[in-house]
């Protein structure tokens, strides 16, 4: 199986922020690599597929970038509601597999 | 617009069968370009694919190891929902269960059903 690493696991940050989430996969996965956003109490929701096509509604402060093995995901300005845990997911191969998390947390 | 509804009890007893169905609106069961996947998620073992079933002619079946000899996916073409069926049910099992439709051609998962809890506990 295709082991993904996410880092960190917890990002305190203010509004207004610009973070970077990186994800790893314990082998190349080319650009099959997509991002997921989820709230408390919700099913996560897609934001990014194949490492940067930005989902259709979600806003383009979100971006992604990497290739083979490493990715990472950019929020230029954080904004109030996107406090939230991300995952990262690979579907190079099966069984699919998610990092194990970030959660952004109001510093 | 697609939308994924589950059901199913929120409580199964250890050993016993954890049933759940997903009704689909907005596509078909039957469509040949994409696959119903079940996937779960607890805080020892975060987020789980289980499992999923697509329509190429025929129908295929994929199983993740950990629950491959437990557990089965059934289409209903008749009611455009597919069902979820794990057997010998452990605590383990306890996780928050969802639907979720997986694109072929786009390699992504969307949309995902609500999500259900399963708590295994007699």
């Amino acid at each position: 199986d295709i082991q993904m690493t996410q880092s960190p696991s917890s990002l305190p940050a203010s509004v207004g922020d610009r973070v970077t989430i990186t994800c790893r996969a314990s082998q190349s996965i080319s650009n099959y690599l997509n991002w997921y956003q989820q709230k408390s109490g919700e099913a996560p929701n897609l934001l990014i597929y194949a490492a940067s096509s930005l989902q259709g509604g979600v806003p383009s402060r979100f971006s992604g970038s990497g290739s083979g093995t490493d990715f990472t995901l950019t929020i230029s300005t954080l904004q109030p509601e996107d406090f939230a845990t991300y995952y990262c997911q690979q579907s190079n191969s099966l069984p699919f597999t998610f990092g194990q998390g970030t959660r952004l947390e109001i510093k | 617009q697609v939308q994924l509804q589950q059901s199913g009890p929120g409580l199964v007893k250890p050993s016993q069968t954890l049933s759940l169905t997903c009704a689909i609106s907005g596509d078909s069961v039957s469509s040949n370009s994409v696959a119903w996947n079940w996937i779960r998620q607890s805080p020892s073992r975060g987020l789980e694919w289980l499992g999923r079933t697509y329509y190429r002619s025929n129908w295929y079946y994929d199983y993740a190891a950990s629950v491959n000899s437990r557990m089965t996916i059934s289409p209903d073409t008749s009611k455009n929902q597919f069902s979820l069926q794990l057997n010998s049910v452990t605590p383990e099992d306890t996780a928050v269960y969802y639907c979720v439709r997986y694109h072929h051609s786009s390699r992504w998962f969307d949309p995902w059903g609500q999500g259900t809890l399963v708590t295994v506990s007699s």
